[in-house]
């Protein structure tokens, strides 16, 4: 019984391509996040999503565009995919805010080409 | 700016051995600090935070906010917590989060 996951779970593609990664939790949490791990396993946050609000690291490129049509899903757009785009790609969710523990989905591996 | 550093970007130690991952922050408001773990082919969990003062798999962490450092401890090192630890800063009232690098802590036979 899954808690979080994610699909796909490797995703391969060309440069200037347009992709999704599609993030589930069964949790009922509240709050969502995406993160990015680079080849050097830094994680680095890029979105959390809490009742509509969605807060953007101000780093993040606006190639990147998270969806979310309902409380239990948040999906990573990704428009124009540049060479450093590749990395890993973690979903979370945590029952209010980042205070609380947050559950990750196993992380979806993006090579662009 | 918020961030966490974490020196040691690999630590090697026999079994049995104590060990200590050192975590440090900086952070002007109150912090929220966290310790997370991946282990091999598993996803990335919550070990501890601070505010719990619990000991988790004979793991400790004490928030030293004069040295703003959240080290990570135990006694009697064992192989199966080979992995990769983090550590992380929970900031604005949870509106933000910040990993450390990480460490890898490989448990020698």
């Amino acid at each position: 019984d899954t808690a979080v996951s994610q699909t796909p779970k490797y995703l391969v593609t060309q440069m200037g391509n347009d992709k999704s990664i599609k993030c589930e939790q069964n949790l009922g949490h509240d709050t969502m996040y995406w993160y990015k791990q680079d080849s050097k396993k830094f994680l680095k946050i890029m979105f959390s999503y809490n009742n509509k609000e969605l807060i953007i690291n101000e780093t993040v490129p606006n190639r990147f565009s998270p969806k979310s049509p309902d409380k239990a899903h948040l999906n990573l757009h990704i428009n124009s995919l540049e060479l450093g785009d590749s990395a890993v790609y973690f979903c979370a969710s945590s029952l209010r805010g980042s205070a609380d523990e947050q559950f990750f989905g196993p992380g979806t591996r993006l090579t662009v080409l | 700016a918020q961030r966490v550093t974490q020196p040691e970007k690999l630590l090697s130690v026999f079994k049995g051995a104590p060990v200590e991952l050192k975590c440090n922050y900086s952070y002007s408001g109150s912090p929220e600090l966290f310790w997370y773990v991946q282990y091999s082919r598993q996803r990335l969990q919550l070990l501890l935070r601070h505010i719990s003062r619990e000991s988790i798999k004979g793991f400790t962490a004490d928030l030293n906010k004069g040295e703003t450092s959240f080290h990570l401890k135990k006694p009697f090192a064992q192989e199966e917590d080979s992995a990769m630890y983090y550590c992380a800063l929970g900031v604005d009232y949870g509106q933000n989060f910040v990993f450390g690098p990480g460490t890898r802590l490989s448990v020698l036979p």
